[in-house]
């Protein structure tokens, strides 16, 4: 259980365009999925906390207007990077909150890796 | 600013050892506390959760948590080249369930 999916798994896009990433919960449904990118050799970056039915709360630094996220059900998330410029060549990641009576584990998605050139 | 340490390694220990992960954290609020392993190139996998003082034992993993010395470790006994990855801790707290990750342990398991 607790399987979450991510599409696509790599992408490449032209400097100036617009990537939407998707992240589904699988066999359970999530309230809250989280957005995470990694550079290489570095450790996790929590981009924005996404709740189902509401605006997503972005990290500091974390531009809003670029990076747009939208959970409009239970089971899907998206993140729409828009605008992509090299320095937003990264390995994106989502993950989703088990929900459970005192239980906060994260499973995450398989990654999307992003390159713009 | 929470905060969570971790020894960056390498961590080398032969096939068929004890290796032995170690964690802290800054926040004495802290109510979660989870092992996450990275394979390179790819995504994080839970393996082990733990939210009270003690031992979790599944399997060949068992994590360690002391919330008085806000400590939390993680020990792989018979050691596989297959654990050979980055283990990542990290830590829970408040309502918001945000994760607070380490920089990450790099194990190599030695055949």
């Amino acid at each position: 259980g607790a399987v979450v999916s991510q599409h696509p798994s790599w992408v490449i896009c032209k400097s100036g365009t617009s990537v939407k990433i998707e992240c589904r919960s699988l066999d359970f449904q999530a309230t809250t999925m989280f957005w995470y990118r990694q550079f290489p050799k570095q450790s996790l970056m929590l981009m924005a906390t996404s709740n189902e039915g509401s605006k997503a709360t972005y990290e500091q630094g974390v531009e809003k207007d670029k990076f747009l996220i939208n959970h409009a059900s239970l089971t899907l998330s998206t993140l729409t990077v828009t605008s992509a410029h090299p320095e937003d060549s990264s390995f994106y990641i989502c993950s989703a909150l088990l929900p459970g009576q005192g239980r906060y584990e994260q499973y995450f998605g398989p990654g999307t890796r992003l390159t713009v050139t | 600013q929470k905060e969570v340490e971790q020894n960056s390694g390498p961590l080398s220990v032969p096939e068929g050892a004890i290796a032995s992960l170690n964690c802290t954290y800054s926040d004495r609020g802290s109510q979660s506390f989870f092992w996450y392993r990275q394979y390179s190139g790819k995504s994080p996998e839970l393996i082990m959760s733990i939210y009270s003082n003690g031992d979790k034992e599944d399997g060949r993993f068992t994590a360690q948590l002391n919330k008085a010395s806000q400590y939390v470790s993680l020990l792989i006994r018979d050691s596989q080249p297959s654990d050979s990855a980055t283990y990542l801790c990290a830590v829970g707290s408040g309502s918001a369930r945000q994760l607070t990750f380490g920089s990450g342990t790099q194990l190599t398991v030695l055949p």
